[in-house]
């Protein structure tokens, strides 16, 4: 089946550092991908996403591009600060349409 | 205007007890979902409702039972809890399929 491998964390930077998380993805077909976000105490929100191949998705200064070749969708960020603390999770659409396939997630903190 | 809503946010009981979480949306989704995340922060979709249907239904205790009375709203029922249901339980919905979904809170549920 689907699965997604992020890295392991938990990943810990000072503020303004640059950020990757990596992740790769196993799927049959050509799957939506995903990073959500989780703030301590709250619910997922959606990061961003990319539905096809070399498409990049950005939003609040993140950014991931899917690599089909490579099958990845590593998400960067190039000068975090201390609010993007949080819990990133890489997901992708499994290709029957019915769910998401969750990474393990990747504790972020940074320290001023 | 909260979107994905869910009563309570923490409950604690013991043992062998039956409790209910409620989850309603507010976004006019016809997808809604329940996940399990542990203490590693791992998410596990436990059930997935559409338009009232039953569509995803994982390899989950029969003491867990999901309600759906309407479309906007999708309730999870746990008979005789076990010290192993402690875990924090997001709702979640979606317009079509899976890919954006919203989530709730999270309910934290302590069992003693």
């Amino acid at each position: 089946g689907d699965s997604v491998t992020q890295m392991e964390g938990p990943v810990t930077l000072s503020e303004e550092a640059f950020l990757t998380i990596n992740c790769t993805y196993t799927a049959t077909g050509y799957p939506s991908l995903f990073w959500y976000v989780q703030y301590p105490g709250e619910g997922l929100q959606l990061l961003l996403k990319a539905t096809k191949a070399d498409d990049k998705g950005s939003n609040k200064g993140f950014e991931a591009t899917y690599r089909k070749e490579t099958t990845s969708f590593h998400l960067e960020k190039g000068s975090v600060q201390v609010s993007d603390s949080a819990v990133y999770f890489c997901a992708l659409e499994e290709t029957s349409g019915s769910r998401l396939t969750f990474g393990e997630g990747t504790q972020l903190t940074v320290n001023p | 205007d909260t979107a994905v809503s869910q009563t309570p946010k923490y409950l604690v009981t013991q043992m062998g007890n039956d409790k209910s979480i409620k989850c309603e949306q507010n976004l006019g989704h016809d997808t809604m979902y329940w996940y399990k995340q542990d203490s590693k922060k791992f998410l596990k979709i436990m059930f997935s409702y559409n338009n009232k249907e039953l569509i995803i239904n994982e390899t989950v205790p029969n003491r867990f039972s999901p309600k759906s009375p309407d479309k906007a709203h999708l309730n999870l029922h746990i008979n005789s809890l076990e010290l192993g249901d402690s875990a924090v339980y997001f709702c979640a919905s979606s317009l079509t399929g899976p890919s954006e979904q919203f989530f709730g809170p999270g309910t934290r549920l302590t069992v003693l």
